[in-house]
């Protein structure tokens, strides 16, 4: 089974604070994808990854930055935490090959910014 | 822009009840579909995926594509309290690392 792990369920900030949000997946997919998720608005797609060292911007990346060193890791920064970041932050993989897209989440981290 | 479009719900049926979700989508370039789905407080999790038109069974669920109409749907047969949750339908082009545009899913409620 793949299994997609992050670092915390729960996280509690104050406003500027540096965070970093860490997703670790075990299969050997190519693409990681981070997430947020609010009330009525769904699931936004911040930024993803389809390689070591590099990264693509999603739909909302303002606020935020990643990181990928390492094939299994996906970071999310958020370089100064602001309360309208107070969300549920979702990290996913997927294959790309045979390329059926077929993404896998994480738990999830609920982060609260004060 | 790609959309993804579910009704929001609730959706309420009666245990044992056959439950029917549908999806619109924008993309008619899309070729890969996906349901999941979602316990209050939990993380989406994959349920079915179809990538042809028609139908694929897998066990109480059927999913159904058409893609001329751009529509998917799921079908949920015998209906179970545990089927409650909200259910996210997300579309994709075929290419292996595009990302999956979703829906903001539709709400499912089963009362026993």
């Amino acid at each position: 089974d793949v299994k997609v792990t992050q670092s915390s369920r729960y996280l509690v900030k104050r406003t500027g604070e540096k965070v970093f949000l860490e997703c670790v997946q075990d299969m050997d997919h190519e693409n990681m994808f981070w997430y947020r998720q609010d009330p009525g608005l769904g699931l936004r797609l911040i930024y993803f990854s389809y390689d070591v060292k590099m990264k693509e911007k999603g739909d909302i990346p303002e606020g935020y930055s990643v990181s990928r060193e390492k094939k299994e890791r996906f970071s999310l920064i958020l370089e100064s935490a602001s309360t309208n970041q107070t969300s549920m932050y979702l990290c996913a993989s997927s294959e790309t090959f045979p390329g059926y897209n077929e993404q896998f989440f994480g738990p999830g981290t609920r982060l609260t910014v004060l | 822009q790609k959309e993804v479009e579910q009704n929001s719900g609730p959706l309420s049926v009666p245990e044992g009840a056959i439950a029917s979700l549908n999806c619109t989508y924008s993309d008619r370039g899309s070729q890969s579909f996906f349901w999941y789905r979602q316990y209050s407080g939990k993380s989406p999790e994959l349920i079915m995926s179809i990538y042809s038109n028609g139908d694929k069974e897998d066990g109480r669920f059927t999913a159904q594509l058409n893609k001329a109409s751009q529509y998917v749907s799921l079908l949920i047969r015998d209906s179970q309290p545990s089927d409650s949750a909200t259910y996210l339908c997300a579309v994709t082009a075929n290419s292996g690392n595009t990302p999956l545009v979703f829906g903001k899913g539709t709400r499912l409620s089963v009362i026993a």
